[in-house]
């Protein structure tokens, strides 16, 4: 079926330490990997993406990684601060083609800690 | 603003009534998606639409849902006969082909 694991469900780290959060995918085809961050009574937000062709990308403090041989990527949060505290969702499209909807993880709430 | 709209924010409504909700998505975005939230859980897709053709619809969702895209640009998602487990956030969000999703603010929906 179409299905995607997040892990793990809370995380909570000290200001300035590293956060990472797990996903694995059902769909062999998919191709496209976007990472949410949802605070609050607050939208979903797109911080970064991955595509199939690439195995790593990074924006500043925030990088993803993606192994399509095991259908696994991650979100690495590096020197985390107060304001990354929210509930982030990691997603992978599936449907013919690779790419119909995307499916979501159930999510992971990081608190950041002073 | 030039994102994607919902309305209404809220709605609260008894069991057994419809429901109506809109979605306006960013403009030249071709495609748009409905999707629901329950506290603690990631959003589950519903539908999706490329431009006013419904492409797919979640086998998991009930005939009492139905929404429609008339002339590709807005979209309703209805709920006929509500019952209290329909009660979530129910969320759109429209791409440009196959890029990145733009979700609105979504529609709370309480069924009492």
């Amino acid at each position: 079926g179409e299905n995607v694991e997040q892990h793990p469900s809370t995380l909570s780290v000290q200001e300035g330490d590293s956060a990472v959060i797990k996903c694995t995918y059902s769909d062999s085809a998919s191709n496209y990997f976007p990472w949410y961050k949802q605070e609050l009574g607050k939208r979903p937000q797109l911080i970064i993406d991955i595509r199939s062709n690439v195995g790593e990308k990074k924006d500043q403090r925030i990088a993803v990684t993606l192994n399509k041989t095991a259908k696994h990527f991650s979100l690495h949060i590096t020197e985390t601060q107060p304001e990354d505290s929210a509930v982030y969702f990691c997603a992978a499209s599936m449907g013919s083609g690779g790419y119909n909807k995307l499916i979501f993880g159930a999510g992971t709430r990081l608190a950041v800690h002073p | 603003d030039t994102g994607v709209s919902q309305n209404p924010r809220h709605k609260i409504t008894k069991r057994g009534q419809n429901v109506t909700f809109r979605c306006d998505p960013i403009s030249e975005h071709n495609r748009l998606y409905w999707y629901r939230q329950t506290l603690g859980q990631g959003p589950e897709f519903l539908t999706y639409f490329q431009n006013e053709a419904q492409l797919e619809k979640s086998r998991l969702l009930s005939d009492r849902f139905s929404a429609e895209r008339p002339k590709g640009s807005f979209s309703t998602l209805e709920i006929q006969r509500t019952e209290q487990g329909d009660s979530a956030m129910y969320l759109c969000a429209s791409s440009h082909r196959q890029e990145k999703l733009f979700f609105g603010s979504g529609t709370q929906l309480s069924v009492l």
